[in-house]
């Protein structure tokens, strides 16, 4: 499985947008970037996915690069509730297997 | 939808004990997956099963864990004998694999196992 690197943590402050980076320099041509967030003593939830275009969803936004080498995760107004962990994870949708290889990942804090 | 259950939410046990923890996925996913996440592994996958049939058992750590999945409706993740290394929280997440290409995970709450 390709290798994502991601900051170990960032901050935000209430209201402003917060733009997440991943770093997927070995990325596939059939690698999608999915986005997973783990709020505290929760499961990890679904954030968003991409293959080659920007995708919009009501939870965020992902702008992926042009040789698909990075991308960033986009939150247009973070609240509190945002602050969790944000991984970054490749997976090749068209191949044999669907299972999710997660890393480390971004802590996000939010401040009020 | 109730979304995944998993149940207990939380297990105390003494080491050399059997632990079982149960995952009931989401009506209509085809994909389970069990994982386990410690403060020094991370979020690390176990098993998953497509249909019902273990697809890739090479994330279990060793002979003590064993997972089943009899129906579509329920799995197992079974360790026998426990041991203090296993303290850990268990999540199940389950998916519907179709014609789209990609297919969402959705995680239950978790099982917090702390063995003694």
């Amino acid at each position: 499985d390709a290798k994502t690197t991601q900051p170990n943590s960032m901050e935000s402050n209430e209201e402003e947008p917060v733009h997440l980076p991943c770093n997927h320099s070995t990325i596939s041509g059939t690698d999608y970037i999915h986005w997973y967030r783990q709020l505290p003593s929760q499961g990890p939830e679904y954030v968003i996915h991409g293959l080659t275009s920007n995708v919009n969803n009501r939870m965020a936004s992902l702008a992926i690069a042009e040789d698909r080498k990075s991308s960033t995760l986009i939150l247009h107004r973070a609240t509190l509730r945002d602050a969790a962990v944000y991984y970054c994870i490749l997976r090749d949708d068209g191949g044999a297997t669907n299972k999710l290889i997660f890393g480390t990942g971004t802590l996000l804090a939010v401040q009020p | 939808d109730a979304g995944v259950i998993q149940s207990p939410r939380h297990e105390v046990t003494e080491m050399g004990q059997e632990v079982t923890l149960r995952c009931k996925p989401i009506s209509g996913h085809n994909s389970l997956f069990w994982y386990r996440q410690t403060m020094m592994r991370g979020l690390e996958l176990l098993i998953y099963f497509n249909n019902n049939v273990p697809i890739d058992d090479s994330g279990m750590p060793e002979d003590r864990f064993s997972a089943k999945m009899p129906n579509a409706s329920f799995s197992t993740l079974k360790i026998q004998p426990s041991e203090p290394r296993d303290s850990a929280v268990y999540f199940c997440a389950s998916s519907f694999r179709g014609r789209a290409v990609s297919d969402t995970q959705y995680f239950g709450p978790g099982t917090r196992l702390t063995v003694l």
